[in-house]
């Protein structure tokens, strides 16, 4: 399984945008990269997947270079309410892959 | 509205009790997880169950077994409960699409005291 690697902790502001990068040096040629978030006391949610170049959908951009070792999570204008850690993860979702988390990012947005 | 569903949000257990933590998706997913969380830790996959009585070990499986005779439900059992197994239990489902990846959906967690 591809392992990640993601800052432990980042701070924000109100209004900032805010990008998150992991590293991932090992990712295999079937794996996605996907990102949730997670609030305090509540199960992970699932925000944005991607496999290569740029997605974005109505909470975020994920940006995945043609080498695809690293990739990163963009959030605009955040708010105090996307305080929460966010975790990345890579993997092949075919029946018998595991989802495997790492430590994730602790974000925190301040007015 | 798709949902997973743990029987538990709570739960208080003596050390040496057989606890079992219920988990139900009504989704149709073949994949189920269960995952411990502990502050500064993460999430920490226990086991994993890709079909009706199949199941793999994930990383931290000691101490724990798990049951799936059915495939809406994955129960996590704690045979013999001691007071470092005191933690969040988080339960997910997904259902794997070949050539693309599908989300994990979650549930909300038991958070289980063992005194």
């Amino acid at each position: 399984l591809a392992k990640t690697t993601q800052p432990i902790s980042m701070d924000s502001y109100e209004g900032q945008e805010v990008n998150i990068t992991c590293s991932h040096n090992n990712i295999a040629t079937n794996d996605y990269i996907t990102w949730y978030q997670q609030f305090p006391s509540q199960g992970p949610r699932f925000i944005i997947q991607g496999y290569k170049t740029k997605v974005t959908n109505e909470v975020a951009s994920l940006f995945i270079p043609a080498d695809r070792k690293s990739s990163t999570l963009s959030l605009p204008r955040v708010s105090l309410s996307d305080t929460a850690v966010y975790y990345c993860l890579v993997g092949d979702n075919n029946a018998g892959n595991m989802l495997t988390f790492g430590g994730g990012t602790r974000l925190m947005v301040k007015p | 509205d798709v949902k997973v569903t743990q029987s538990s949000r709570y739960l208080v257990k003596r050390t040496g009790e057989k606890v079992f933590l219920e988990c139900v998706q009504d989704m149709d997913h073949e994949n189920m997880f269960w995952y411990r969380q502990d502050p500064g830790l993460g999430l920490r996959l226990i086991y994993f169950s890709y079909d009706v009585k199949m199941k793999e070990k994930g990383d931290i499986p000691e101490g724990y077994s798990v049951s799936r005779e059915k495939k809406e439900r994955f129960s996590l059992i704690l045979e013999s409960a001691s007071t470092n197994q005191t933690s969040m239990y988080l339960c997910a489902s997904s259902s794997p699409d070949r050539g693309m990846n599908t989300e994990a959906f979650f549930g909300q967690g038991t958070r289980l005291t063992v005194v």
